[in-house]
């Protein structure tokens, strides 16, 4: 099973800040990197696919990049309602599986 | 408008059993993969079970495998999943997903339903 490690597990900015969230791979997964963002008591919402493809209608300011084991998930400038909680999901290998989550929090 | 419509969660006892079902509409439901996704109380997301368009294929996370079935019926449109031999740590809140482009296997998900609650305790 590969595992996905994120990082930070919170990461505090103020609104207009730049965020940065990591997802690292246990072993390669080629670009097959997917990255959703969860609201309280929401469903997830798919961001990105592909390793950097937008989903349909997502924001110009969310970019995904990297490939291999070593990905990331830029939000250029954070709006209020960028503060949620971003998962990464690899379909490289079976079982799909999913990183532990990182909170971007209102500093 | 795609809608995912989870029902069938509730409290049942450790070893006991529940069928949750999933509502489609919106979309050509025959055409694509699904999938349950679940999210224990604070945690995070863990995929369970993967179904083909066709149905002819099934996908099973370790941790589920010989005690969950999914299945489909393209004529109604529905997602099943047979959860025999719960246990307290299937209790979780499960979420019927739609893949974004695959047909025969689970890629990634791009509709998601609100999700329905499973406990398992006595």
């Amino acid at each position: 099973e590969i595992v996905l490690t994120q990082s930070p597990a919170t990461l505090s900015l103020s609104p207009g800040e730049r965020a940065t969230l990591s997802c690292r791979a246990s072993q390669s997964v080629s670009s097959y990197l997917a990255w959703y963002q969860q609201k309280p008591g929401q469903a997830p919402r798919l961001l990105i696919y592909g390793a950097s493809n937008r989903a349909t209608d997502i924001p110009a300011r969310f970019s995904g990049s990297g490939s291999g084991t070593d990905f990331t998930l830029t939000i250029s400038s954070l709006e209020p309602e960028d503060f949620a909680v971003y998962y990464c999901q690899q379909r490289s290998n079976w079982p799909l599986t999913f990183g532990g989550g990182t909170k971007v929090e209102i500093k | 408008e795609v809608q995912l419509l989870e029902s069938g969660g509730g409290l049942v006892q450790p070893g006991g059993s529940l069928r949750l079902s999933c509502a489609a509409s919106g979309f050509t439901f025959s055409s694509y993969a699904m999938s349950w996704v679940r999210q224990a109380p604070g945690k995070g997301l863990e995929w369970v079970s993967g179904i083909s368009n066709s149905g002819g294929s099934t996908y099973y996370a370790g941790s589920v495998k010989g005690r969950f079935t999914i299945s489909r019926d393209n004529s109604k449109n529905t997602l099943d999943l047979q959860m025999n031999s719960l246990r307290a740590e299937d209790t979780a809140v499960y979420y019927c997903a739609k893949d974004r482009i695959c047909s025969s296997t689970s890629c990634n998900f791009d509709y998601w339903g609100q999700g329905t609650l499973v406990t398992v305790s006595s």
